[in-house]
């Protein structure tokens, strides 16, 4: 089965602490994403990479940091400076950057107290 | 930068009305795209609009693409339970911007 994997879909965390949440694609896809969702809002851009070992700043990237060292997989690590760091992130995969449809895994829910 | 913007934020119907969801961006977009999220899910991508003035269907949903491909719609026909969930845009040119989207609830 092709898709596009995330875990855990649960993570509860100590403030302070860091916390890489993991996005595996089998989909030969070269461009990958990661993107923040709050309660009732839309979908906002942290990080994305058009190719492995290639990575760039979305709108909200402070906090955050990623690696893309295999194209199969873009893991995410939320730092102790992310302030807010208690959202629901989700993996995105495309054939190429933008204006590619853009495939979703089941997202990781994140709760830091 | 580019922003899209989309209303309404929510839109309660009873089963067998009309929805209507409406995106704008504030530059011109080289295309826009359509995804749909259940609740607890995950966004599911449904179409994309590239030309001017397109306008593509799938069953009951009727998609639309400005002339100025700044805008767009989503329209549903006789909305059933199954069509629950929160609706988002995303527009591209140099880089993809999502809507807020609008979180679609149906009284059966």
């Amino acid at each position: 089965d092709g898709g596009i994997t995330q875990s855990p879909k649960y993570l509860f965390r100590k403030e302070g602490q860091n916390v890489t949440l993991s996005c595996e694609q089998n989909l030969n896809h070269d461009a990958m994403y990661w993107y923040r969702q709050d309660p009732g809002q839309g979908l906002r851009l942290i990080y994305y990479s058009q190719i492995v070992n290639d990575f760039q700043k979305g709108d909200i990237a402070e906090g955050y940091s990623v690696s893309r060292e295999k194209k199969e997989s873009f893991p995410l690590t939320v730092t102790s400076a992310q302030k807010n760091p208690t959202a629901f992130y989700l993996c995105a995969s495309s054939l190429g950057l933008w204006g590619y449809e853009q495939y979703f895994g089941p997202g990781t829910r994140l709760t830091v107290t | 930068g580019q922003q899209v913007m989309q209303i309404p934020q929510y839109q309660h119907v009873q089963e067998g009305e009309d929805f209507t969801t409406y995106c704008n961006s504030s530059t011109t977009l080289s295309n826009i795209q359509w995804y749909k999220q259940r609740p607890g899910g995950h966004p599911v991508f449904l179409i994309q609009l590239v030309k001017s003035g397109e306008v593509k269907k799938q069953k009951r949903l009727t998609f639309q693409f400005g002339e100025a491909k700044k805008n767009s719609s989503l329209h549903i026909t006789a909305t059933q339970t199954t069509d629950v969930g929160t609706y988002f845009c995303a527009g591209s040119n140099n880089d993809m911007r999502f809507g807020a989207g609008t979180r679609l609830t149906v009284k059966p």
